[in-house]
């Protein structure tokens, strides 16, 4: 069964600093990879989509690496901003056939201090 | 790009009673939708997943005549819960996938905050 682990669980940096979010699964066959964003009460926000063909995607200041035989994936966020507040998501579909709902981790709870 | 209504955000039953929630499609169609249920500090869980005009699948340990699913049209998925208890309590949401395979990703709605007292 997939597990996805996400560290640190709860992160306070300053304003303007660059920082790197963490997230590991037990089970390399994947057929992508997504991280989202949780406002408190909210739905979720897609940010980045990466297949498992691929490296790394990048939006704006953000940007996510996958590492697929390792288990890891990064999401690096550059010049941090308190807008960026909020609760980050790791989640990976299963590769093949079958039911391909998300495994997600339990989040990272991220504060940036303006 | 994709989006996914949700309704109601919040609903506040009393134990016994019956919720039903919706989740919509506004810009595509949806063969397939997915429900996850999130407690507090807790990762989402899928609960089922629901396809147009055939039976919802459900994960293992979700009660399929408690959480009744109808995913009647490719724009409409619905999440009855039934006889409702304060255990049951907690934040829904629905995700859809697209039906030309186009949206890779998923698109989620904003979630129902279910209260059972």
């Amino acid at each position: 069964k997939q597990e996805v682990t996400q560290i640190p669980a709860a992160l306070s940096v300053p304003e303007g600093e660059n920082l790197v979010l963490n997230c590991s699964f037990t089970d390399s066959a994947i057929y992508n990879l997504q991280w989202f964003r949780q406002d408190p009460g909210k739905g979720l926000t897609s940010l980045l989509l990466i297949q498992s063909s691929q490296r790394e995607q990048t939006s704006g200041r953000l940007n996510a690496s996958l590492d697929k035989s390792s288990g890891r994936s990064t999401l690096y966020i550059a010049a941090s901003q308190p807008g960026d507040s909020a609760t980050y998501l790791c989640a990976v579909r299963a590769a093949g056939g079958g039911a391909d709902g998300l495994t997600f981790g339990k989040g990272t709870h991220l504060i940036i201090q303006p | 790009g994709a989006v996914v209504s949700q309704h109601p955000s919040r609903v506040i039953c009393k134990s016994g009673t019956s919720v039903k929630i919706e989740c919509r499609s506004l810009d595509f169609q949806a063969t397939t939708m997915f429900w996850y249920r999130q407690f507090p500090k807790q990762s989402l869980m899928l609960m089922a997943t629901s396809n147009e005009g055939s039976k919802a699948t459900y994960e293992q340990g979700v009660e399929k005549d408690k959480f009744l699913i109808n995913h009647a049209s490719l724009t409409l998925s619905t999440l009855t819960v039934t006889s409702a208890h304060p255990e049951d309590s907690s934040f829904y949401i629905c995700s859809a996938r697209g039906q030309t395979g186009v949206h890779y990703g998923y698109t989620f709605g904003s979630g129902t905050r279910l209260t059972v007292v």
